[in-house]
């Protein structure tokens, strides 16, 4: 299957600094990438959707001007949280959609990237 | 709107012993379904899909889901638990018209294995 990668895979930092999280398709090419977040014992729910060359789409109540959302190759998408706070603690995964030959969609989730808001 | 209901959160199974996971969808078109394993600290694995192919699919690690549109049902199954099912598991549903790609997750159910 497709693979997709993060990184890092977690991360400290303190309070009111940025936090960058790359999210790669290795194997494939990738027009679109999702962005989740996921509290403990929770299910993910979408943040955004990131389309290569062009602006991100975010779900209602995320704020863009917090997360922003670059997807500036068909390889790369990338989250960055800007003037962390503990609340935005959290894990945060990315997919990345494949589309077959039949145009039947599948998401590919990269392994995650736990951030720790000091 | 879609939505997907997991019905119990938490199932524990003896060893050896039948899994079966409960999924419930809600969608205003015909659905593609997922169930997507997580194993702690990890994203999600895919485990199977349907896409209005064979009602009946068979995923990884011999599990296997059964899509009913009478019951609006995409249950999992595997006929005989193993200590490395463990995990959690997410049924996930998204509309199949053309390019509505977006997912939406049921709350989860965590896989205890009893040896």
């Amino acid at each position: 299957g497709a693979v997709v990668s993060q990184h890092p895979s977690w991360v400290i930092c303190k309070s009111g600094t940025s936090v960058k999280i790359e999210c790669r398709s290795l194997d494939f090419q990738a027009t679109t990438m999702f962005w989740y977040r996921q509290f403990p014992k929770q299910s993910l729910m979408l943040m955004a959707t990131s389309n290569e060359g062009s602006k991100a789409t975010y779900e209602q109540g995320v704020e863009k001007d917090k997360f922003l959302i670059n997807h500036a190759s068909l390889t790369l998408s990338t989250l960055t949280v800007t003037s962390a706070h503990p609340e935005d603690s959290s894990f945060y995964i990315c997919s990345a959609r494949v589309r077959d030959r039949a145009y039947q969609e599948t998401q590919y989730f990269g392994p995650g990237t736990r951030l720790l808001v000091l | 709107a879609q939505s997907v209901t997991q019905l119990g959160s938490h199932v524990s199974v003896s060893e050896g012993a039948l899994v079966l996971l409960r999924c419930n969808y809600s969608s205003s078109v015909p659905p593609y379904l997922f169930w997507y394993v997580q194993y702690p600290n990890q994203g999600l694995q895919l485990l199977l899909k349907y896409t209005s192919a064979a009602t009946l699919v068979k995923g990884i690690n011999g599990f296997e889901a059964e899509f009913k549109k009478s019951e609006t049902s995409f249950h999992l199954t595997k006929p005989s638990a193993h200590m490395s099912d463990a995990a959690e598991y997410f049924c996930a549903v998204s509309e199949s018209n053309f390019g509505n790609e977006k997912l939406t997750f049921g709350t989860g159910t965590r896989l205890t294995i009893i040896p």
